[in-house]
């Protein structure tokens, strides 16, 4: 079967950073995603992982460990723009793009 | 500027009907994916297309149907339109990962009620 586990909600402060984990198990892996979505709006693309290490652009890095299955999304100096869900998703070898449910963050000013 | 657009943002149906959603994106994109998004379940593929008239099942393809005539095009079919296919449905594509960029790119979304 296919896993993605995330965290259903989270809470940070504006400024601070909040790291939002993702652990997969999925049919063959060919890289994950991280995707950001506002209420009512679509989805838009963070980032993209396909090899173990962190990968940083702008105030977003994105970790990856295939050998633990195990993503994190790292968000610095928040901003209230920043309140949205994160989805976490995995491209399997069927080249199928699978998602978790979604972490709620809520930011507090 | 990257393009997928689906028909309607907001749609209602009545029980039984035969329901169509389109999708079209303007990037050559191979891969295409239906999703549904409901609360507290997150994005669920539906189906997925990589080529032309090419098809296969994601996890929930029971009550629907695709086609793929067109590399632009991708169609959701409701057969027959329950209340429990109430739900936004989310059409997104993608180049073939060997192209070197593999992010999914979504349309807005269509609201669709079943009453």
């Amino acid at each position: 079967g296919q896993n993605i586990d995330q965290p259903t909600e989270m809470t940070a402060t504006e400024g601070a950073i909040v790291q939002i984990n993702c652990t997969y198990q999925t049919s063959g892996f060919n890289g994950l995603f991280w995707y950001q979505q506002h209420a009512g709006e679509a989805p838009t693309f963070l980032s993209y992982n396909v090899l173990d290490g962190l990968e940083e652009k702008g105030r977003f890095s994105s970790f990856l460990s295939r050998s633990k299955g195990y993503s994190y999304l790292l968000l610095k100096e928040l901003q209230m723009k920043d309140s949205a869900s994160y989805l976490c998703a995995v491209l399997n070898r069927d080249d199928k793009i699978i998602f978790g449910k979604g972490t709620r963050l809520h930011i507090l000013p | 500027d990257v393009k997928v657009t689906q028909s309607s943002r907001y749609l209602v149906k009545r029980t039984g009907e035969k329901v169509f959603l389109e999708c079209v994106q303007d990037m050559d994109h191979e891969n295409m994916f239906w999703y549904r998004q409901d609360p507290g379940l997150g994005l669920r593929l539906i189906y997925f297309s990589y080529d032309v008239k090419m098809k296969e099942k994601g996890d929930i393809p029971e009550g629907y149907s695709v086609s793929r005539e067109k590399k632009e095009r991708f169609s959701l079919i409701l057969e027959s339109a329950s209340t429990n296919q109430t739900s936004m449905y989310l059409c997104a594509s993608s180049p073939y990962p060997t192209q070197g960029r593999t992010e999914a790119f979504f349309g807005q979304g269509t609201r669709l009620t079943v009453v």
